[in-house]
């Protein structure tokens, strides 16, 4: 069976500094990963993807993700958060060869000016 | 480019009433899937289809059934509505060309069950 936990409900930081949001997966195979955001009345957007090429994966607007097997995690991370970057955001598995995806609870990033 | 698109996008029912959301893809893709958002609970996946003419139960099927009429389209049907079942409904379709494989989400239907 595969699922993620998001160990964050919210993460308050200032404009400026850097960005985690934690996310453990559980799956009996080599599972992709996926960060997905979404922004307030928006839709779902494709942050970045890991399907087991690179461990250190680059996404869309800076952010960056590493596939760490050994602790089954996969934290996002951004050097230094924009103000733009306030919305939700949700870590996504996906066993091979199944058709599934299985959504973590979500992390709201709130950016302080 | 359409992409994939959800009608209605509100809609408000009273206890066991019915109604049937509507999903259609343009990307040809073969795979489609229906979501439903609630606070804290991130996306939960009620039905997917696979392809054409195949469709399997998510994590939270009760209380729905759904149609893949054809490859683009993939409805999803509350038969008796409930008040547990407001929510925020997402359809959604998978790329899966290639390493290039993500999902495209509509915007979302925003149901209320009084």
């Amino acid at each position: 069976a595969q699922s993620v936990t998001q160990l964050d409900s919210h993460v308050s930081v200032s404009e400026g500094t850097p960005v985690l949001l934690r996310c453990n997966y559980s799956s009996s195979y080599s599972p992709s990963l996926f960060w997905y955001v979404q922004h307030p009345n928006k839709g779902l957007q494709l942050l970045l993807k890991y399907t087991s090429a690179a461990t250190l994966v680059k996404g869309i607007n800076g952010f960056e993700a590493e596939f760490k097997k050994s602790e089954t995690s996969f934290h996002l991370t951004k050097p230094s958060a924009h103000m733009s970057d306030a919305a939700e955001y949700f870590c996504v598995v996906r066993a091979p060869n199944f058709n599934k995806f299985y959504f973590g609870s979500g992390t709201k990033l709130n950016v302080k000016p | 480019n359409a992409g994939v698109t959800q009608t209605p996008k509100f809609q408000v029912l009273k206890t066991g009433q019915s109604m049937t959301l509507q999903c259609a893809q343009d990307m040809n893709h073969n795979s489609m899937y229906w979501y439903r958002q609630d606070p804290g609970m991130g996306l939960r996946l009620i039905y997917y289809s696979a392809s054409e003419g195949t469709t399997d139960k998510g994590e939270v099927p009760n209380g729905y059934n759904v149609s893949r009429l054809n490859k683009r389209e993939f409805s999803l049907r509350l038969e008796s509505a409930a008040p547990s079942q407001t929510s925020v409904y997402f359809c959604a379709s998978r790329q899966a060309q290639g390493g290039n494989e993500k999902l495209f989400f509509g915007s979302g239907t925003q149901l209320s069950v009084l």
